[in-house]
């Protein structure tokens, strides 16, 4: 079936850490990529996002993700984390030529350690 | 900068009894989409609605849903008899429509709570 998938359910780092999260998707045809957070009790918040051009693409909070289209992902990097980036994070597909219909993944909690 | 907006923030039901959940989408855009969130679980695509019709519903969206743009600028889902497993945080999100311009934006959400 085609789908959203993130690999790691949650994920544990301490401060100053490297991360990355991957996010793969299956669908054919194009696509735009996003990425999104939720702070704890918060709603989603667009973190960045891909439509066409630079395949790395530079978001909020130091954030960046990088498309690379024969892998079909689109995985999540920041270079030192900070305990605020204590979040879940979405990756989500938009499909322009399906209805521009959009699935998520199932998330990443990500907990950074002080 | 403009938002989409929702209300209530949070609904507390009775299982069985209807409840409607009101988005203010974007002014100037076409399409209009929910969502619900399930407790510690994804983000799940539930209905697309463009030009005052439903574009796309998937199979969480039977028979007990339903959605209506009553006027021009209220958008709203109704779940005419709600059960517990109802119980989620329900996302609105509109777009412009504009070619080549893709982005969803969301509102903050609407946490419905069945008893």
């Amino acid at each position: 079936a085609q789908s959203v998938s993130q690999h790691n359910h949650h994920v544990i780092l301490s401060e100053a850490a490297s991360l990355e999260l991957g996010c793969n998707y299956s669908y054919g045809g194009t696509v735009n990529l996003f990425w999104y957070v939720q702070y704890p009790g918060q709603h989603l918040q667009l973190l960045l996002k891909y439509f066409s051009g630079d395949p790395l693409v530079k978001g909020i909070k130091g954030f960046e993700a990088e498309f690379i289209k024969s892998k079909f992902s689109f995985n999540l990097r920041k270079p030192s984390v900070q305990w605020s980036d204590t979040a879940e994070y979405f990756c989500a597909v938009n499909r322009p030529d399906n209805n521009n219909d959009m699935r998520f993944g199932a998330g990443t909690r990500l907990t950074v350690k002080p | 900068e403009p938002e989409v907006t929702q209300t209530p923030s949070h609904q507390v039901t009775q299982m069985g009894q209807e409840v409607i959940l009101r988005c203010v989408p974007i002014s100037n855009h076409l399409y209009f989409y929910w969502y619900r969130q399930i407790l510690g679980q994804k983000v799940e695509f539930l209905v697309s609605f463009y030009n005052n019709e439903i574009s796309e519903k998937s199979e969480i969206f039977d028979d007990q849903f339903s959605v209506e743009r009553p006027d021009g600028s209220n958008f709203t889902l109704k779940i005419r008899s709600t059960k517990l497993e109802d119980s989620a945080m329900y996302f609105c999100a509109s777009r412009a429509g504009l070619a080549g311009y893709n982005e969803q934006f969301f509102g903050p959400g609407t946490r419905l709570t069945v008893l």
